[in-house]
């Protein structure tokens, strides 16, 4: 009964290619995340999306987009890959009023 | 400025000490939340505990405790008696209470072995 879960987990590509990750939660929150966890380990949000409405949308490449057809789920679609995009994302769930995120198990995407 | 600081990059420990995981924050708000997740070596982040600002009550559970000061704008977790399983990186994180955004603004995380 997995909360929220992400797939694929690993994705190994090409420079140029584009790759989506799929995040679904099966919790009943309103808000969805994604966060992005580089090499040294640092994590910073990506984008946020609350009962389907885009709320956070940091400094990311526009090569990323976000998508999230219902509140239960929020994919994440990377055009023209490049090798810095080569890091571990993690989709998160959280109900706005109670803050505390769960999150997926991480897709680590390698691009060669 | 909003941030979270996690001094201490790596840890190692024998097995059955105490360690003291350290979390400095600064932020403007005096509504703000403050968190504690795990990432064990599988890779997952595993939310452990969140604390408001206005409740400065400490908590334990079980080998677990966190120690918040908003005096030193501390937010410290200690494990009692380590066990190998707790090897992890450990991350302190805050939100803001004027994002309305439950963005996470995360430390840089500290890495604990728990050695045998």
């Amino acid at each position: 009964d997995t909360a929220v879960s992400q797939t694929p987990k690993y994705l190994v590509t090409q420079m140029g290619n584009d790759k989506s990750i799929k995040c679904e939660q099966n919790l009943g929150h309103d808000t969805m995340y994604w966060y992005k966890q580089d090499s040294k380990k640092f994590l910073k949000i990506m984008f946020s999306y609350n009962n389907k409405e885009l709320i956070i949308n940091e400094t990311v490449p526009n090569r990323f987009s976000p998508k999230s057809p219902d509140k239960a789920h929020l994919n994440l679609h990377i055009n023209s890959l490049e090798l810095g995009d080569s890091a571990v994302y993690f989709c998160a769930s959280s109900q706005l009023d109670r803050l505390e995120a769960f999150f997926g198990q991480g897709t680590r995407l390698t691009v060669v | 400025a909003q941030k979270v600081t996690q001094a201490q990059t790596e840890i190692s420990v024998v097995e059955k000490e105490d360690v003291t995981l350290d979390c400095v924050y600064e932020t403007r708000d005096t509504t703000y939340y403050l968190f504690w997740y795990k990432q064990p070596p599988s890779g997952e982040l595993v939310f452990l505990i969140r604390r408001n600002s206005f409740d400065e009550q400490n908590e334990i559970s079980g080998r677990y405790s966190w120690n918040f000061q908003k005096s030193t704008s501390s937010f410290n977790f200690t494990i009692t008696a380590s066990q190998v399983v707790d090897s992890a990186v450990y991350f302190c994180a805050l939100i803001f209470g004027s994002s309305n955004t439950g963005k996470l603004i995360f430390g840089q995380g500290t890495t604990l072995q728990v050695k045998p």
